[in-house]
């Protein structure tokens, strides 16, 4: 079972579509963070939240942290072919280890 | 540019065997991470290490074992490659054991 439940599991749209993608979880995290995997290569981290309600904008993607800090969002507008890619999040409890999501495959199609 | 480098791309290893993946990392960070990727499966830590000559399993230690002789160098080591071992695997090192994890490029392995 995993700790982070990461929905949809996979997303396909065409160029343009908005779409959103969920991390949640039944446990409280001190920070919770968002990578970017493209085909090939390793996880890069895009965002740390870090604050209950918090909101960080890059670019064309917004990320929310819940108020309980159980659950988090990634919204993407007007998606772009470079978006495509696997999304990860991953949770950190109390400075421990971080916690990976199994991820949201994303297939932005022109 | 930071860095964190993988030995192979790919790999193609008999079972039973007896495999080695080097990863190293530029960045003078403390901790490193052994994961295994798997589709569906996310990102399962195998085992890591916070100190040089350090060592904790993770979630799915079995059929593995580390080496951290240096504190740039992790190396991940199949004793008796099996077939479900065949996967990507990521090596990542992180300044502390919850801040941004930096990644290697991955090691395909396939276990024949």
């Amino acid at each position: 079972t995993q700790l982070l439940e990461q929905s949809p599991q996979f997303l396909s749209i065409q160029e343009g579509e908005n779409l959103t993608v969920y991390c949640n979880s039944s446990s409280v995290f001190s920070s919770l963070q968002w990578y970017r995997q493209e085909p090939g290569e390793g996880p890069v981290l895009l965002v740390t939240v870090v604050t209950g309600g918090e909101v960080k904008k890059l670019k064309r993607l917004t990320f929310q942290f819940g108020d309980a800090r159980k659950d988090s969002s990634l919204h993407i507008t007007a998606a772009q072919t470079g978006d495509t890619g696997l999304y990860l999040c991953a949770g950190e409890v109390n400075g421990n280890k971080l916690v990976f999501g199994a991820g949201t495959i994303l297939r932005v199609k022109s | 540019d930071v860095k964190v480098t993988q030995s192979s791309r790919y790999l193609v290893k008999r079972t039973g065997e007896k495999v080695f993946l080097e990863c190293v990392q530029d960045m003078d960070h403390e901790n490193m991470f052994w994961y295994r990727q798997d589709p569906g499966l996310g990102l399962r830590l195998i085992y890591f290490s916070y100190d040089v000559k350090m060592k904790e399993k993770g979630d799915i230690p079995e059929g593995y074992s580390v080496s951290r002789e240096k504190k740039e160098r992790f190396s991940l080591i199949l004793e008796s490659a099996s077939t479900n071992q065949t996967s990507m695997y990521l090596c990542a090192s992180s300044r502390t054991l919850s801040s941004e994890a930096f990644f290697g490029q991955g090691t395909r392995l396939t276990v024949v």
